[in-house]
């Protein structure tokens, strides 16, 4: 099983609707979790950040945690065509502060 | 404030070559991380800087690879000689006393 799971996609979404992508991850002491977006031949780029149970938004982002459940979803609404990335979900281990990432989620957002 | 400062950007070079990366981290951020992103694949953590101590570099090929970050800001990965299967993109980050790590622009490796 891998540390971070997610669906490499991609998924595609028309403009203006809602993106949800997820995440799941295996260890259970986890305390921190992050989405970064990347566009192609770039780096990550910070998104959000989420360390308790519930949603948070962010503008037109929305974390939502669910450690019973081990999973982290990221929704995006009003999905627009500069949207269109991998998103990379990463989390913190409860051993430390190694940063783990999934392999990432292509969304595309199509006119 | 500026960010997270990789040098080169690209770098093409031969098998068995011997290459370096530099990386400026954001001011005051006294963690620094060295990452390599495969193609289709999430960043995979090579060594973690504290100051100028590494704390964690369990995931470095120690054959080939190292890493020094000289009076804790600066840091230089090193390759040495170079494999095919090093072609990459190698990351570095910061953070402060958060866990919130930001990446600079990455050095793109080409071994062929």
């Amino acid at each position: 099983q891998k540390e971070v799971e997610q669906n490499s996609g991609p998924l595609s979404v028309p403009e203006g609707a809602i993106a949800s992508l997820n995440c799941t991850y295996s260890d259970r002491g986890s305390q921190s979790f992050f989405w970064y977006r990347q566009y192609s031949g770039k780096s990550p780029e910070l998104i959000m950040f989420i360390y308790s149970n519930g949603d948070k938004e962010d503008g037109r982002f929305t974390a939502q945690l669910n450690k019973a459940s081990q999973y982290v979803s990221l929704l995006i609404r009003d999905s627009q065509p500069s949207d269109s990335a991998t998103y990379l979900c990463a989390v913190i281990g409860g051993g430390g502060n190694k940063l783990t990432f999934g392999t990432g989620t292509q969304l595309k957002v199509e006119l | 404030e500026a960010g997270v400062v990789q040098s080169p950007r690209y770098k093409i070079i031969e098998k068995k070559q011997p290459v370096a990366f530099w990386c400026n981290p954001i001011s005051g951020h006294n963690t620094l991380y060295w990452y390599r992103q495969n193609l289709g694949q999430g960043p995979e953590l090579l060594i973690r800087y504290e100051n100028e101590e590494a704390v964690d570099d369990s995931q470095l090929p120690k054959d080939r690879f190292s890493a020094e970050r000289l009076k804790g800001v600066d840091s230089t990965l090193k390759i040495q000689p170079a494999e095919l299967g090093d072609s990459a993109v190698y990351l570095c980050a910061s953070s402060s006393n958060t866990d919130t790590q930001y990446f600079g622009p990455g050095t793109r490796l080409t071994v062929l």
